[in-house]
Order: C-alpha cells, then structure tokens, then sequence
C-alpha cells in the first residue's frame, strides 16, 4: 500500500500570508497526486488535480506542484475561506486511493 | 450542475448489514467512475471502493470481503452494502464521482451521511 505523509499536520497563519503545504508519498506515483478542501461539516472539494491543474472556479492563488514523491500545496495571499483542512491524495494505485492524514489551516 | 445525495440509516446494530444510496443528478451513472469513501476520526479518509460506467468494481482490499457496489440505472442511483458491521465501520460515508479515466480525481462529491454501528 502506497502511504501519503502530510507535513506540517497543523498550521497557523494570518490573513494575506502564503503557506505551503508538503505530501510525500511513500513510492512514486508519477502525477497520480490531487488535493482538496476541507471546511467543518461539509465533504471534501476538488481543488487541483494531477498535481498542478486547477480545478474550474479554484482561485488562481492556490497553486501545485511536484513528481515522483514530493508534492506541494501552496496558497498565496491567504483569505478567510481558506482556512480549512487540506488532504492529498493518489490515485497511482486503483482501487487503494489513499488519502494523506491532512493538514489543518488555522488563523 | 452535477449533484450527489446519499441517504440511509443513520444507525445500524453490530453484524448486521448497512445499506446506502447515492442518487446522482445531473450526470449519467452510465458516464464517469462512481466511488465510495468514508471518513472517521481514526482512519480519516478511506477509498471503499468504485463502479465503473460498465459496471465493473473494485473494492479496497482491506473491505473486499463485505462491501457490494451496484448501480440502478433506471434511477442513476448507486448503491453500497456492507456486512457484518463493527464499531469500526462508524463513519461518514460518501458518494463521489470520479473521472472518465480510472485514475482521475473526485471531482464532485455528496454531502455524506454519517453512520453509527451501534446496539
């Protein structure tokens, strides 16, 4: 099984800030590597898929990039709705999509 | 606007089996992967399984042996069935589509429904 490894777990940072957002995979799987959004009581939200393409309607400040095990999620110019949790996951290994343990963006 | 909406029990006793719909709106089941996936504090997000638009499946291996995925078309509805429930299986469950390739993301996701295996 393909394990996906959030780093950092939580984040605290302030409106207007650029963050980043870390997933490795525990074996490569080439561009097989998506995120998505988490706010509380609600599912979770396509953000980028295949690594850097964005999903319609996903602000221009969120952004992927990275190959093989190491990704990066990045968001610039943080606003109020972004605060939420963040998950990776890929999708190399079908019917394992495994999901990382996510990462909680907090002001 | 492509909408899902799964619905079910909300509680079900331990062994017994749990059923779920999700009725898809706006898309063709017949179109895209349809998938499964649930959501719990200890194990997080967890891929269940999917149903291809042809009707084939494929489960998570760790489930294999008590997870059913179906399609009614005539509804556009899928469905899952799982047995011989525990406590393990608490979760909230989601329906999801997935791409016209095996591989693709879930794009579009139901709103969950949240299961209790409990007595």
């Amino acid at each position: 099984d393909i394990q996906m490894t959030q780093s950092p777990s939580s984040l605290s940072a302030s409106l207007g800030d650029s963050v980043t957002i870390n997933c490795r995979a525990s074996q490569s799987i080439s561009t097989h590597l998506h995120w998505y959004q988490q706010s509380p009581g609600k599912a979770p939200r396509l953000l980028i898929q295949s690594v850097s393409n964005l999903q319609n309607g996903v602000p221009s400040r969120f952004s992927g990039s990275g190959s093989g095990t190491e990704f990066t999620l990045t968001i610039s110019d943080l606003q109020p709705e972004d605060f939420a949790t963040y998950y990776c996951q890929q999708s190399y290994t079908t019917p394992m999509y495994s999901f990382g343990q996510g990462t909680r963006l907090e002001i | 606007q492509v909408q899902l909406q799964e619905s079910g029990p909300g509680v079900v006793r331990p062994s017994e089996t749990l059923s779920l719909t999700c009725t898809v709106s706006g898309a063709s089941i017949s179109v895209h992967y349809w998938n499964w996936i649930r959501q719990s504090p200890e194990k997080g997000l967890e891929s269940i399984g999917f149903i291809s638009y042809d009707g084939s499946t494929k489960y998570n291996p760790s489930l294999k042996s008590r997870v059913t995925i179906s399609v009614d078309r005539s509804k556009n509805q899928l469905s899952l069935r799982m047995t011989s429930v525990t406590a393990a299986d608490t979760a909230v469950y989601y329906c999801a589509r997935g791409g016209l390739v095996i591989d693709d993301a879930f794009d579009v996701w139901g709103q969950g429904t949240m299961v209790t295996v409990s007595s």
